[in-house]
């Protein structure tokens, strides 16, 4: 019972490294989504994605590429690492009727220096 | 744009008490869902319980309950009778059925006292 699975826990950077964030689900979803999680902030959605094949920017997409090629995988990719984006990533998945709730990865601590 | 306000960052309850966090939202859809969230300090996020736009009755689980006032605009979470295990954040998000992306508020840190 995996549910949404993300890859890796914890990721130190140097500022100007690319990496990918990965993000898996078993439960046949149609929708998912990449959130960051910043102190006294909530989470921002970073991207989303309604189907494979399809993908749309969220509230704070600037630094960040995605791409659906399953219905299952949802990676995200820091194109070259800042500080500023430094923060826990959350992966979500849910059916893609709207009343229904995101189930959440675990997350990912992302640090950069 | 939607957009989430949950107006206090802390709150501090007795154990056995009920406690009421706010949220208030904007959206020019009339269609749309409200969902309330627990993140222990483990880190995970647990949905506790949603509420429809066109819901005529308050949604209700376990010790949870929505008080949906949507002329308002606001989509309060209630909890009863308070457990040390409710120490968490806790956020109110939004998704709109057009937009079908989901919005969080800030969260608002809730502790139980014993």
């Amino acid at each position: 019972n995996a549910g949404v699975t993300q890859t890796p826990k914890f990721q130190v950077l140097k500022t100007g490294q690319s990496m990918t964030l990965q993000c898996a689900q078993d439960m046949n979803h149609e929708y998912m989504s990449w959130y960051r999680q910043d102190p006294g902030m909530g989470l921002r959605l970073i991207h989303y994605s309604v189907g494979a094949g399809i993908t749309d920017q969220g509230e704070v997409p600037n630094g960040y590429n995605v791409s659906r090629s399953t219905t299952e995988d949802f990676p995200l990719r820091l194109l070259s690492a800042a500080p500023s984006q430094t923060s826990v990533y959350f992966c979500a998945s849910s059916p893609y009727d709207s009343n229904q709730p995101q189930h959440f990865g675990d997350g990912t601590r992302l640090s950069i220096l | 744009a939607q957009k989430i306000t949950q107006t206090q960052p802390g709150m501090f309850v007795q154990e056995k008490e009920a406690v009421t966090l706010d949220c208030t939202y904007d959206t020019s859809d009339q269609s749309y869902g409200l969902f309330w969230y627990k993140q222990p300090s483990s880190g995970e996020m647990i949905f506790l319980i949603y509420q429809g736009s066109y819901d005529e009755q308050n949604a209700t689980e376990g010790r949870y309950s929505l008080n949906f006032q949507k002329a308002r605009k606001s989509a309060n979470l209630v909890i009863s009778a308070s457990q040390l295990g409710d120490s968490a954040m806790y956020f109110c998000a939004m998704r709109e059925y057009n937009n079908n992306d989901m919005r969080f508020g800030a969260g608002t840190r809730l502790t139980v006292k014993p």
